[in-house]
């Protein structure tokens, strides 16, 4: 069966301090991977999706970046956090074509 | 780009109670329509989906129906339970056919 992987579960990171955060799926090969950010209390955000390795797309311009090492591997970085990237950061993942994620357990950033 | 309506944005009913929550899109191109259940601090998962080719689906208690012409489609929980309370997410798919544009999310809580 398919599982999805991510970590760290929190981190609490300082203003201007650079940001990994990985995810990993096992059980599939040529998924479509996704970054999705959620602020307190509100909807989910597309930030990243990827097709296939080294295939990225941005939905929102910000100071975040991603990169697909690996045919399940899926990484969100930052070289200088803001306040505003706290948040809670999920990845999913799906099949390729329409259809529904599986996400992540998520990671709770908080930038101090 | 394709846009999500939800509502309401939170949802209070007794147990046992029924509970609908509605959204609408945008995109006459969307072809698939899910549901995700989010519970505190965890990563959203689907409940249920439903397609272009199909106006309703049900699940047990879970209900999902979907009417193209209006571009809306709901979720309906039958005999509601204090475990169903959560938050409820609304997805269509984009013109991309890849990446999920989500609704705000219905906060449901369910009261003994």
């Amino acid at each position: 069966s398919q599982t999805i992987h991510q970590w760290p579960a929190t981190l609490v990171q300082p203003v201007g301090s650079p940001l990994s955060l990985e995810c990993t799926v096992e059980g599939t090969s040529n998924p479509n991977l996704y970054w999705y950010r959620q602020a307190a209390g509100r909807g989910l955000q597309l930030l990243f999706y990827s097709v296939g390795i080294g295939q990225i797309s941005s939905e929102v311009p910000q100071n975040l970046s991603a990169s697909r090492p690996q045919d399940r591997q899926f990484i969100l970085s930052s070289k200088k956090l803001l306040l505003s990237d706290s948040g809670f950061y999920l990845c999913a993942w799906s099949d390729q074509g329409a259809g529904g994620y599986t996400f992540g357990s998520g990671t709770r950033l908080t930038v101090v | 780009g394709e846009n999500v309506e939800q509502h309401p944005s939170t949802l209070s009913v007794q147990e046992g109670d029924s509970a609908v929550i509605k959204c609408t899109y945008s995109d006459s191109a969307s072809n698939y329509f899910p549901w995700y259940k989010q519970e505190l601090g965890k990563g959203p998962q689907l409940i249920i989906d439903i397609r272009s080719n199909v106006g309703e689906k049900k699940d047990q208690r879970i209900a999902v129906t979907l009417n193209k012409t209006a571009k809306h489609f709901s979720l309906h929980i039958t005999e509601t339970q204090p475990e169903d309370s959560a938050v409820y997410f609304c997805a269509s798919n984009s013109n991309s056919g890849y990446a999920l544009n989500f609704g705000k999310g219905t906060s449901l809580l369910v009261t003994p």
